[in-house]
């Protein structure tokens, strides 16, 4: 079975600063790995996906994230947040083949600070 | 534009009182997902239906039912709610045909279910 670890259950940043959410994975057989938001009262938007190929993968509203299969972690990067990136932000990791159910991490809330 | 409509958005109802939540979809996908997600939690998912197979998770209570009707619609059943049956109810489509490729998820807005 997969599992993702996201360490920080809430992360404060000013505006303007740059944030990284962190990603942990586990999984004995290869991945595709996830990251969505949701913003207060709203589903979940996907963000980004890694697939293949190029580790780093660049998504939408300025984020991209990083595959690293040494480490096991798809961290989650904007080098500038704004007011409008508050939000939850939950990783998210399937296998590749089989039976292809997500498995979401606990999440992490970017609060902005004005 | 293709999406995910869930309605009500907004739902209060009775300890012991049924409520049906729904889901529509105009992707055409064949997969669709109800995920449950208390506060501050990840979302949890409940069941899905492959076509028209229907896929329980182990630890889904007996209390949730599900329905889909045709590839567009799927329903959410709560047959005697309780307290901690209150949460977000998401549902999500992909289009899924087995085999290789990612299982990427559309996620409707969320129907927000109160019980008294």
């Amino acid at each position: 079975a997969q599992s993702v670890t996201q360490l920080d259950s809430q992360v404060p940043v000013f505006e303007e600063a740059p944030v990284e959410l962190r990603c942990n994975y586990s999984s004995s057989v290869s991945v595709y790995l996830f990251w969505y938001v949701q913003y207060p009262n709203q589903g979940l938007q996907l963000l980004l996906k890694y697939l293949s190929g190029s580790t780093l993968v660049k998504g939408i509203n300025g984020f991209e994230a990083e595959f690293n299969k040494s480490q096991t972690s798809f961290h989650l990067r904007k080098p500038s947040v704004h007011i409008s990136d508050t939000a939850e932000y939950f990783c998210a990791v399937t296998r590749t083949f089989g039976n292809e159910k997500l498995t979401f991490g606990t999440g992490t809330r970017l609060t902005i600070i004005p | 534009d293709a999406m995910v409509i869930q309605n009500p958005r907004y739902q209060v109802t009775q300890f012991g009182k049924p409520v049906t939540l729904s889901c529509s979809q105009t992707l055409n996908h064949n997969v669709m997902y109800w995920y449950q997600q208390k506060s501050s939690q990840a979302p949890k998912l409940l069941f899905h239906y492959y076509d028209k197979d229907f896929n329980n998770e182990a630890d889904t209570p007996d209390n949730f039912q599900s329905r889909r009707p045709n590839t567009s619609f799927c329903f959410l059943d709560i047959r005697s709610p309780g307290l901690g049956d209150a949460a977000m109810y998401l549902c999500a489509t992909s289009g899924r045909t087995g085999g290789s490729g990612a299982n990427v998820l559309t996620f409707g807005a969320g129907s927000r279910l109160t019980v008294l």
